[in-house]
């Protein structure tokens, strides 16, 4: 069953904590992103990676890391500097031809 | 840099009427354009494409959208809506230049009546 896994569903974390969100993608896809997704505001694209070892920042990077040391995983941790980390994180992988397939996404609240 | 204006945040429709989302991009060059939905509680999935050749593309469950180059936009339709398509529709562009990178509208929420 090919697709792209985010685990867990729903994710608590206190203020000043980091946590780490998961991805994995059996799609065979050399592109993996992250994106954020806030009511009204659409998707904003955080990290993406086009090819393994190797990542770019996107639109909000700040208080965010990632890492892409395999072709099928590609972590998103949101740091303590993250300033409104609170959101529905969503991470996607795409072929070569730029469409974008989507996981069921990760709500975190930090309180 | 690219930008993607979607007109409506909120439509509320009685089934059976018909439908018109409107999306607009800001980018002179090559794009390609997509529209996603996403039903509550269920991924964001990809409802047609829009890379090259005929204007108007046809995706899944009765919708279409037409590219207009001239006025730099991407308008969703359907003729006839009904209570499943209730979800947030999202337009999207990407641009040769910017690899795969999409850049997304702000989305719109539809519901529509029974």
């Amino acid at each position: 069953d090919g697709g792209i896994t985010q685990s867990p569903k729903y994710l608590f974390r206190k203020e000043g904590q980091n946590v780490t969100l998961s991805c994995e993608q059996n799609l065979n896809h050399d592109a993996m992103y992250w994106y954020r997704q806030d009511p009204g505001q659409g998707l904003r694209l955080i990290y993406y990676s086009q090819i393994v070892n190797d990542f770019q920042k996107g639109d909000i990077a700040e208080g965010y890391s990632v890492s892409r040391e395999k072709k099928e995983s590609f972590p998103l941790t949101v740091t303590s500097a993250q300033k409104n980390p609170t959101a529905f994180y969503l991470c996607a992988s795409s072929s070569i031809l730029g469409e974008q397939y989507f996981g069921p996404g990760t709500r975190l609240t930090v309180t | 840099a690219q930008s993607v204006s979607q007109h409506n945040h909120h439509v509320i429709l009685s089934e059976a009427a018909s439908l018109e989302l409107g999306c607009n991009y800001s980018y002179g060059g090559t794009v390609n354009l997509f529209w996603y939905v996403q039903y509550p509680g269920q991924h964001l999935q990809l409802l047609l494409k829009y890379f090259s050749g005929d204007p108007l593309v046809k995706g899944i469950k009765g919708f279409e959208a037409e590219f207009i180059k001239s006025k730099f936009s991407f308008n969703l339709r359907k003729p006839s809506v009904q209570w499943s398509d209730t979800a947030e529709y999202f337009c999207a562009v990407n641009a040769k230049e910017y690899g795969n990178k999409l850049v997304f509208g702000a989305g719109t929420i539809l519901r529509v009546k029974s």
